[in-house]
């Protein structure tokens, strides 16, 4: 089936710990994006890539890093610069051509700080 | 402040309609959507509207765009506890490629 997929699901980072996220879709979509949420507040946008060896900052880039080497492919990398990395973590893509340039979304990665 | 305003809470009984609202600031946007995200799980598009429409039936769903007051608002009709969960308006930011911007949501709690 297709779809986006993210894992892991859970994940704990200690203190000063770089952690990657991972998220992989096989729908080629071309657009790739991170979403952060957090309780009671809206999805807030990190990084998205438009295409392949291309990305762009989102409002809340501090703090991770993204790479594209891969159409399918869109990591996250949470660094130890970001000071409030808890909290869930939102993977999504679309097919700029599509209709209604419908945006999907993967079922998210909690990552905790311990 | 937000681009995108919703409200927080709404409770209903089981087989009465919800409408939840939402408030846009871009007047530029092209879709607005509907997205319902059940505890722990990504969000699921529910619907979408194109800005040159005012309205939108899908099945229970009804999609009311007013874009004089940049207005959305989503009906759920014979809404079901199935339904509970929280409700996401977005709109879209075309200088960003597409970016969404979302509401801080808007949790609907079905009492059977």
């Amino acid at each position: 089936d297709g779809g986006i997929t993210q894992s892991p699901k859970y994940l704990f980072r200690k203190e000063g710990q770089n952690v990657t996220l991972s998220c992989e879709q096989n729908l080629n979509h071309d657009a790739m994006y991170w979403y952060r949420q957090d309780p009671g507040q809206g999805l807030r946008l990190i990084y998205y890539s438009q295409i392949v060896n291309d990305f762009q900052k989102g409002d809340i880039a501090e703090g991770y890093s993204v790479s594209r080497e891969k159409k399918e492919s869109f990591p996250l990398t949470v660094t130890s610069a970001q000071k409030n990395p808890t909290a869930f973590y939102l993977c999504a893509s679309n097919d700029r051509g599509g209709s209604g340039n419908t945006i999907y979304f993967g079922e998210g990665s909690w990552l905790t700080v311990v | 402040g937000e681009d995108v305003e919703q409200s927080l809470f709404l409770s209903v009984r089981e087989g009465d309609s919800s409408v939840i609202n939402c408030t846009y600031t871009d007047s530029s946007s092209t879709y607005l959507y509907w997205y319902k995200q059940e505890p722990g799980a990504g969000l699921q598009l529910l619907t979408y509207i194109f800005s040159n429409m005012d309205m939108k039936q899908d099945q229970r769903l009804t999609v009311l765009l007013n874009k004089k007051d940049k207005h959305l608002s989503l009906r759920i009709a014979d809404t079901q506890t199935g339904d509970s969960a929280i409700y996401f308006c977005a709109e879209t930011k075309m200088e960003y490629g597409n970016k969404l911007v979302f509401g801080a949501g808007t949790i609907l709690r079905v009492k059977s």
